[in-house]
C-alpha cells in the first residue's frame, strides 16, 4: 500500500466555520508534512512531524491547527479562515525526515473560503 | 523563501520531440528531486539525485546535477501527451528537515 489518503477533496468553509482535514498512510512513514498551493505556484510547506511530534512550524499563522493523533495519522484544523486561505492543501509522508528522501503525496483537499 | 527557480515557466513541445527544464537553487544540498503534478492534483517524485552525483537517468527522463552551479536539469525524451504536467525540482535547503519547492515549468505536449 503506497497511498495517502486525504479526505475531504473539496471543502467550502464560511469564514466562522470550524472544520478539519485529514490524511492517512499506512506505509510506516514516520515524517509527515503539510503543504499549502495556491494556482500556479509551487506547494509551500506549513508543518513538518517527526514521529508524531511537530519538529517545523513554518510561521503558519494559528488559524491552522495541526495534530498527528498517532503515526498513521495528520490532521489540519481550521478555524476563523479567511478567502486567502483558499487554496490546495496537500499531505505528504517519507519514510523519515532526516535527509529528506522521496515524499509521497495525497491528491489535497480543495479548500474554498467564503 | 523559494529555495528554486526553474526556467522556462512554460514549454510546449509536438509529441516525441525532447523537453528540457533547469532548476537553479541558493543553498548547499544533500538531494535534489524532481515531481510531476497534473493539473489540480497531487505531486508524484519522478527522480532523486544526491548531491555526490552528476548524472541519474529513470527509463525517458535524464537528470544532471551541478553543485558548483547550484543547478539541474531534467530532460524527458520522446515526449508523449501524457507528459503534459507541472514539473517541480525540490530541494532540502541545505541539509535541513524541509524540502523546498522551485518555481516549476509548465509542459504542454501537443499530439
Amino acid at each position: 500500500d503506497t497511498e495517502v489518503t486525504q479526505t475531504p477533496k473539496h471543502l467550502v468553509m464560511g469564514m466562522t466555520n470550524k472544520k478539519s482535514l485529514k490524511c492517512e498512510q499506512h506505509m510506516g512513514h514516520r515524517a509527515m508534512y503539510w503543504y499549502k498551493q495556491k494556482a500556479k505556484k509551487p506547494p509551500e510547506l506549513m508543518f513538518v512531524y517527526s514521529y508524531e511530534k511537530l519538529s517545523i512550524n513554518e510561521s503558519v499563522p494559528s488559524r491552522f491547527s495541526p495534530e498527528c493523533p498517532n503515526s498513521s495519522l495528520l490532521n489540519l484544523h481550521l478555524h476563523a479562515l479567511q478567502p486567502e486561505d483558499s487554496a490546495l492543501y496537500l499531505c505528504a509522508s517519507s519514510q523519515e525526515v532526516v535527509n529528506t528522501g522521496e515524499l509521497f503525496f495525497g491528491e489535497g483537499s480543495r479548500l474554498t473560503v467564503l | 523563501s523559494q529555495q528554486g527557480e526553474e526556467d522556462p515557466q512554460a514549454l510546449s513541445i509536438q509529441e516525441g520531440e525532447n523537453a528540457t527544464m533547469n532548476c537553479s537553487y541558493k543553498t548547499s544540498i544533500n538531494n535534489l528531486q524532481w515531481y510531476r503534478q497534473n493539473s489540480g492534483r497531487g505531486l508524484v517524485h519522478l527522480i532523486l539525485i544526491r548531491s555526490n552525483e552528476r548524472e541519474k537517468h529513470s527509463g525517458r527522463l535524464r537528470v544532471t546535477l551541478d553543485t558548483s552551479k547550484k543547478s539541474s536539469s531534467l530532460l524527458i525524451t520522446a515526449s508523449r501527451a501524457a507528459d503534459t504536467a507541472s514539473y517541480f525540482c525540490a530541494t532540502d535547503a541545505g541539509g535541513t528537515d524541509k524540502l523546498i519547492f522551485g518555481t516549476g515549468t509548465r509542459l504542454q505536449v501537443f499530439p
